[in-house]
């Protein structure tokens, strides 16, 4: 089972270039996620996907942005980057339960490690 | 800011031996989680426990919520090497966001 793939793996942007990572999951889950990880920060939450169709922000929106593209695919874009917004960024999903409170575990990738020059 | 804190932010501590970390937090929860992270890899879930849900068990981990001091500790029990790796509580409050704390670094000796 791939569970949650992310790509790339490892990226080194100039500042000011563009990019986007890819998030992909095959356990039919409706909620999808985007974190930084910072030292000493823990995990911070850039934007969620509540279900297909929609976005919401984060703590950390300013400078991103994301595509649902459907329901396996979640994508994270910086538009111009800046050393900021060096950091390992995680995808994670889960499967929601009805309207109720979240009990669902996060499924996470390995994460990308993105460095801005 | 809505994160949690957990403290000590390192633990290192002799293989056998207890490891006690403790995780705070700022609103109301549903549920807060554990989460384990091996270096460079990403988080795998250990154990939930939920708001009316005091103490939990799973293996050697223990878990206790106090929701009255909005506090949660994780308890490894007869640590080994092969626990050293960073621990993260999370939680969620009514909405779809699960937000996570700092982290413990624990490290156990051989």
């Amino acid at each position: 089972n791939a569970g949650v793939t992310q790509t790339p793996k490892f990226q080194v942007l100039k500042t000011g270039q563009s990019m986007t990572l890819q998030c992909a999951q095959d356990m039919n889950h409706n909620s999808m996620y985007w974190y930084r990880q910072d030292p000493g920060m823990g995990l911070r939450l850039i934007y969620y996907s509540a279900s297909e169709g929609t976005t919401d922000k984060g703590e950390v929106p300013n400078g991103y942005n994301v595509s649902r593209l459907n329901k396996r695919e979640f994508s994270l874009r910086l538009e111009s980057a800046a050393p900021s917004q060096t950091s390992v960024y995680f995808c994670a999903s889960t499967r929601m339960t009805g309207t109720g409170p979240l009990t669902g575990e996060l499924f996470f990738g390995e994460g990308s490690r993105l460095t801005v020059l | 800011s809505q994160q949690g804190e957990e403290d000590p932010q390192a633990l290192s501590i002799q293989e056998g031996e207890n490891a006690t970390m403790n995780c705070s937090y700022k609103t109301s929860i549903n549920n807060l989680q554990w989460y384990r992270q091996n270096s460079g890899r990403g988080l795998v879930h250990l154990i939930l426990i939920r708001s009316n849900e005091r103490e939990k068990h799973s293996g050697r981990l223990r878990v206790t919520l106090d929701t009255s001091k909005k506090s949660s500790s994780l308890l490894i029990t007869a640590s080994r090497a092969a626990d050293t790796a960073s621990y993260f509580c999370a939680h969620t409050s009514g909405t779809y966001k699960y937000i996570f704390g700092t982290g413990t670094r624990l490290k156990v000796l051989a």
